[in-house]
Order: C-alpha cells, then structure tokens, then sequence
C-alpha cells in the first residue's frame, strides 16, 4: 500500500524568507503523480504544483518548486520570497497511473510571519 | 465558468438521521471523489465513481453511501449518522484522463450531535 508522510507538522517562517516542506513516500509503483495542495483558512482545495514521476526536471511554478529525488522516494516543497498569503495547511499527495485515486499525508500548517 | 459546488456547506444534525450531501460539477468530468478530513488524519477517500453507474468504496467507506446516475452529480449520504462522522467533506472531480489533476468543491462541515 502507498502512503505518504508529512514529518512536519507546522512551521513558522518570516515573510520574504524562503521555506522547504518535506514529504516522503512510500511505494512499489513506477509510474506514479505527485502534487502539493494548498489550503488557505478559507478551507478551498487549491493545486500548487503537479510533478509526473517520469519526468527527472523538477516541477516549477513561479515561488514554487519541488525537489524530487525519486530513489529516495522523496518530494519536498519549497517556497521562496514567501508571503502572507502563503499561510496554509499543505499537503503532500500521490497518486498511481493505475487509478486516479490519490493519498493525501497528513498535512504541515505554514505560518507566513510579518 | 466551470465549477464544483458542495451543498449545503454547513449541517447540523441528530445521530441517526439519514444525511446526503451534494456535489455537482459543471467540468463534464468522468471521475468523482468524497474524501473527509479530520485533524491529525488529513484527506481520506470515502467513495469514488469512473462514471455513470459506477461506484466504489474507499479507504473509510462504512456508514456511507452514494449513487452516480448522471455525470453532473455525486451524492453523499449517510445512512445513520454518528457522531464519528462530525467532519468536513470534499467533494472532487478529474477528468479521467492520464492521472488526471483532481479539482476540490469548497467543503461541508458536518457535525452530528
């Protein structure tokens, strides 16, 4: 069974400055999705990035990139020049080629500080 | 525009009444998905539907239901609500393409007294 691991559960950073959310998971699968989610106190769903496993480029979109280190099973977040409206729970989520059914981690609750 | 909406978007109700929530997509999307949150759990699939007619259980599907009888809408009912079902729920939709992106309904909160 796949699961992903979220081994933050809250952190707290300035704005401006540049934060890294970690993410692990755990697989048996080759060809596999993974995302970030956002979800600001509005509680709204919200995609922030989307990397295809078999793409070795990591996924960027705009202040969001990703480190994706596929033998380690790894898929960490980092947002730079962070603002206040970064302020959210994130969620680190895969999903199999298989079916489109996704596993969500736990989530880290970022605090974007004035 | 396009869209996802979830209906109502606050509920209160007894243990042991029968509960359906609302989901309605505008994206002609083939897939359908019911997940809750709880603290300390994040999202966890409760049904999921490719399509019309078609339904499956997820990881936390006892105690609910849903029916997929046109490709707009997905139901969510609780049969005998508990209050281990105080939660709130999302709906979502892909598309049903190549692991497609899923896109999330705004949330009910439920909470059973």
């Amino acid at each position: 069974a796949q699961t992903v691991t979220q081994s933050q559960p809250e952190m707290s950073v300035q704005e401006a400055e540049t934060v890294t959310l970690s993410c692990t998971y755990d697989t048996s699968e080759n060809n596999y999705y993974l995302f970030w989610y956002k979800q600001p106190p509005s509680r709204q769903m919200i995609l922030v990035i989307r990397q295809e496993a078999y793409k070795q480029q990591n996924a960027t979109e705009n202040r969001f990139s990703v480190n994706f280190q596929k033998a380690a099973k790894s898929f960490s977040l980092k947002i730079s020049d962070s603002q206040l409206g970064d302020t959210a729970m994130y969620f680190c989520a895969f999903m199999t080629i298989r079916d489109d059914k996704i596993i969500f981690g736990k989530g880290t609750r970022l605090h974007i500080l004035p | 525009d396009a869209e996802i909406t979830q209906s109502p978007r606050h509920k209160i109700t007894e243990t042991g009444r029968q509960v359906t929530l609302a989901c309605h997509q505008t994206w002609n999307h083939n897939n359908m998905f019911w997940y809750r949150q709880d603290l300390g759990h994040g999202l966890r699939l409760i049904h999921y539907s490719y399509g019309v007619q078609d339904t499956n259980k997820g990881e936390v599907s006892d105690g609910y239901s849903v029916s997929r009888s046109n490709t707009e809408d997905l139901p969510l009912t609780l049969e005998s609500a508990a209050s281990s079902q105080t939660s709130v729920y999302f709906c979502a939709s892909s598309d049903g393409g190549y692991a497609d992106t899923q896109y999330f309904g705004p949330g009910t909160r439920l909470t059973v007294l």
